[in-house]
């Protein structure tokens, strides 16, 4: 599995969009790219995941690069309650592998 | 409501007193598997299991025994604790179609003394 490059940490101020950006130059054709996030010590929670095409769902939006070296995750309208830490994950969707988690980016939404 | 269940939430024990850790989940998945999460070290998975009688060793199993003798419930047995198994344990869970989209348990906090 491709190996993903995040920022430690992120700031954003409550009402503006969140923007993560994830690296993963190294990802294979048949390999889609995975975001959770962590709140606190909560379970991981998924968020969204895609292969090539943008995704949006109720929670976020990924864009991946036309290369898929890279993606970003999009959170329209940040609220204090998406502080948390953000794990950007490649993976073949079917797969007995695990999912390899890095350290991940603590995003902190200030009021 | 879908929802993987770990029992217990929090629990301090001592050296040597097996303990068993309970997972369930509603959701019929196939898929169901066990991590330990460290400071500096993130979500290392113990176990995993692809269905019913099927377990497969993750990436840190040693000290750790599971099974999966039903498809909703997937416990994790520590047969002899030791104070290096003081972690924070998920249990997750997936359809076997996707098992990059996992749901998890809210976490057990396991202290070894």
């Amino acid at each position: 599995d491709a190996k993903t490059t995040q920022p430690p940490s992120m700031d954003c101020a409550e009402g503006r969009a969140a923007n993560l950006p994830c690296n993963h130059s190294t990802i294979s054709g048949n390999e889609y790219v995975y975001w959770y996030r962590q709140i606190h010590s909560q379970g991981p929670q998924y968020i969204i995941h895609g292969l090539k095409n943008n995704e949006t769902n109720e929670m976020a939006s990924l864009i991946i690069t036309e290369d898929r070296k890279s993606s970003t995750l999009i959170l329209p309208h940040a609220t204090l309650r998406d502080t948390a830490v953000y794990y950007c994950i490649v993976r073949v969707r079917y797969s007995n592998y695990q999912l390899i988690w890095g350290a991940g980016t603590k995003l902190i939404i200030k009021p | 409501e879908a929802q993987v269940t770990q029992n217990p939430r929090y629990l301090i024990t001592v050296t040597g007193k097996k303990l068993t850790v309970t997972c369930s989940q509603n959701m019929n998945h196939e898929y169901m598997s066990w991590y330990r999460q460290d400071p500096g070290l993130g979500l290392r998975q113990i176990y995993y299991s692809m269905n019913v009688e099927v377990t497969d060793k993750g990436d840190v199993p040693e000290g750790y025994k599971v099974s999966r003798k039903e498809k909703r419930n997937f416990p994790l047995i520590l047969e002899s604790p030791s104070p290096n198994q003081t972690s924070l344990y998920f249990c997750a869970s997936s359809n076997r179609e996707n098992t990059g989209e996992l749901f998890f348990g809210e976490g057990s906090r396991l202290t070894v003394l």
